[in-house]
């Protein structure tokens, strides 16, 4: 696609329940990103993909976080066991190449989460 | 650890003025990347800039510039002449030359008054 879309774009959901973030990146780009970013924040990092493979997890907060790139393409990042604390803008980017901090990155307008 | 700084919460400035964003980073790094995103109220962070540690020369865009200055750690970006537009929250952030992350800064509101 054009730009890097996720779905939904706001979900509310009861503390405990399970929920699945998608992200579509740029077609063609290889690395994947997940960022969440808390209101008044600035995104925090939370784990990279190069191709299929999880490069650098080390951003998730706990075991509850879990995320999946199975053919290189299309991620989805998946919360269990929602706490209130979760609540956040979960941002997806992709760049064309990795790993290297040249990379600029594509960034998606976010999923915003909300658990109640 | 790496850290950046923007001390600035929130600033007002009228149309026209000029307005320049503070960005302060830490790191142990000899090569790094400094960048910055703006995220408009649609919430999609933009790419502004990016900047190598070698490469100190001030750079120019339109109406926006940047000030590198490795001696104080400092990366900041001033927007002349701003524009109702120009409103929105900018992010500096820092990479390592190697790194797969993004380290931001909290973020400057800036508002562009008619």
């Amino acid at each position: 696609g054009a730009g890097v879309s996720q779905t939904p774009s706001n979900k509310v959901t009861e503390k405990g329940k399970y929920v699945e973030l998608r992200c579509d990146p740029i077609s063609g780009h290889t690395a994947l990103y997940w960022y969440r970013q808390s209101l008044g924040q600035g995104p925090e990092f939370l784990i990279y993909f190069q191709g299929t493979g999880a490069a650098d997890d080390s951003g998730l907060p706990n075991d509850r976080f879990f995320a999946v790139r199975p053919e290189g393409s299309v991620s989805t990042l998946k919360i269990q066991r929602t706490e209130r604390g979760d609540s956040a803008v979960y941002l997806c980017a992709s760049s064309l190449t990795g790993p290297s901090g040249a990379n600029v990155l594509t960034f998606g307008a976010g999923s915003r989460l909300t658990v109640l | 650890a790496q850290k950046v700084t923007q001390a600035q919460t929130e600033i007002s400035v009228v149309e026209k003025e000029d307005v320049t964003l503070d960005c302060v980073y830490e790191t142990r790094d000899t090569t790094y990347y400094l960048f910055w995103y703006k995220q408009p109220p649609s919430g999609e962070l933009v790419f502004l800039i990016r900047r190598n540690s070698f490469d100190e020369q001030n750079e120019i865009s339109g109406r926006y510039s940047w000030n590198f200055q490795k001696s104080t750690s400092s990366f900041n970006f001033t927007i002349t002449a701003s524009q109702v537009v120009d409103s929105a929250v900018y992010f500096c952030a820092l990479s390592s030359l190697s790194g797969s992350r993004l380290t931001f800064g909290e973020g400057t509101q800036l508002t562009v008054n008619p």
